[in-house]
């Protein structure tokens, strides 16, 4: 049962434009969401985070955006890079000190 | 600050052996959690360690096991290895109340078990 869902496991765009990655849960429990990214022979970095109470964080080329409503967020990207290229994870967890949730993993690719 | 320190970081065992990977946190940073990732299905939670306490734990058999010392450093021991337990294992620490629940990850210790 994976209560945090990313059903695109590949995205590809060009060098400039806007990268969107999305995310799905199912537990309507989860109240803080975290986006880490991840590249080859590296562990996962963290990237930036949005609590339930918020429906819009951003952090420089980095905008999450959550519709409780719909149980999904997704991770903007404005503009890709090239050095973007890297495997997306959206994380999700209680804050009572639960255990976080990492969905699978969006590879993206930035086009030169 | 040096970031989380994870030893060794590649490891073959055979099947039937056991294992025991380290990992050193963030100095100050006293939650550490341990992950297996392997292709597709993401980072999976093992378990979550908390001032020499386990706090939480994840869906995986008895054959997984870890502890943390009172200077936080953590160790996960895997007995009995199988070949599906061909990973990479993470680890990761945070601030226990710090204001983003970040998790610190260290470049994680890939298994193989032939």
């Amino acid at each position: 049962d994976q209560q945090v869902k990313q059903n695109s496991p590949s995205l590809s765009v060009q060098e400039g434009r806007i990268s969107i990655l999305n995310c799905d849960y199912t537990n309507s429990m989860f109240d803080y969401f975290l986006w880490y990214k991840k590249y080859p022979a590296e562990g996962p970095t963290f990237l930036i985070s949005i609590s339930s109470i918020k429906d819009k964080n951003e952090d420089g080329r980095f905008t999450v955006f959550l519709n409780k409503s719909a149980k999904h967020l997704s991770l903007h990207i404005v503009p890709s890079q090239p050095g973007d290229s890297a495997v997306y994870f959206c994380a999700a967890l209680k804050t009572s000190y639960d255990k976080v949730i990492f969905g699978p993993g969006t590879s993206l690719s930035v086009i030169p | 600050k040096a970031g989380v320190t994870q030893t060794p970081r590649y490891l073959i065992k055979t099947r039937g052996q056991q294992v025991t990977l380290s990992c050193s946190p963030i100095s100050g940073h006293r939650s550490v959690s341990w992950y297996q990732q392997t292709p597709g299905q993401g980072l999976q939670f093992l378990f979550e360690y908390f001032s020499e306490t386990q706090r939480n734990k994840g869906n995986f058999p008895g054959r997984f096991s870890g502890r943390q010392f009172s200077n936080s450093r953590s160790e996960m021991n895997v007995s009995t290895l199988e070949l599906g337990d061909s990973a990479l294992y993470l680890c990761a620490s945070s601030l226990e109340g710090g204001p983003s629940r970040a998790q610190y990850f260290g470049p994680g210790t890939r298994l193989l078990v032939l």
